[in-house]
């Protein structure tokens, strides 16, 4: 079974420029995440979705990012314009639904903003 | 914000020794779930344990749980070198894997 699959794997663009990341989660995992981790911290959630539907995108900083999930199957997380501090590893991950399910990770996608 | 917050940040030993990573949450949980990050990769699910659980096993890993402390522990026996890694405790303070709020995590290194 394929994994959590996300590209690019690398991305460096120079700030003020757009930039998009693509995930595509388990088959059959209802739930999606973006989470942002900055090099030696933790995790940190963006958004998750249930199907098609945001549920909590309490930390994504609206004014920047968007991320959309149309058919409730793969999703892409969008930055414009880039800032240095964006400059991260942006993990995808899906897990199926119910409770006391784990989340599976993608390798992530690493942005550098110059 | 981070919920969960590991101790130590760092921690070295030899290969064969045991390694115990701590963990203190903030908040009232569903479950606790561990998870190893490799250098430059993903974060691999370990071991979940339930709010109702004391204590779990698998493999070489030992994680307890203490919901009146709110602290868990994760006991790596026998220590090798492929465990060097990143370890990370996320607080489950919804149903499933909703609300997964990940500390800062402790980096092991297994000296051969």
């Amino acid at each position: 079974e394929a994994g959590v699959v996300q590209s690019p794997r690398y991305k460096i663009i120079e700030k003020k420029q757009p930039v998009a990341f693509w995930c595509n989660p388990i088959s059959g995992h209802n739930t999606l995440y973006w989470y942002r981790q900055n090099l030696g911290q933790g995790p940190e959630l963006l958004i998750r979705y249930e199907n098609e539907e945001a549920v909590d995108d309490s930390q994504l900083p609206k004014d920047r990012f968007s991320a959309e999930r149309l058919k409730g199957v793969d999703s892409t997380l969008k930055i414009q314009p880039a800032e240095l501090g964006d400059s991260a590893v942006y993990l995808c991950a899906s897990s199926p639904y119910g409770s006391n399910t784990e989340a599976f990770f993608g390798q992530g996608t690493r942005l550098t903003v110059v | 914000s981070q919920q969960g917050e590991e101790d130590p940040q760092a921690l070295s030993i030899q290969e064969g020794e045991n390694a115990t990573m701590n963990c203190s949450y903030k908040t009232s949980i569903n479950n606790l779930q561990w998870y190893r990050q490799n250098s430059g990769r993903g974060l691999v699910h370990l071991i979940l344990i339930r709010s109702n659980e004391r204590e779990k096993h698998s493999g070489r890993l030992r994680v307890t749980l203490d919901t009146s402390k709110k602290s868990s522990s994760l006991l790596i026996t026998a220590s090798r070198a492929a465990d060097t890694a990143s370890y990370f405790c996320a607080a489950n303070s919804g149903g499933g894997a909703d609300g997964l709020t990940f500390g800062k995590g402790t980096h092991l290194i297994i000296q051969p």
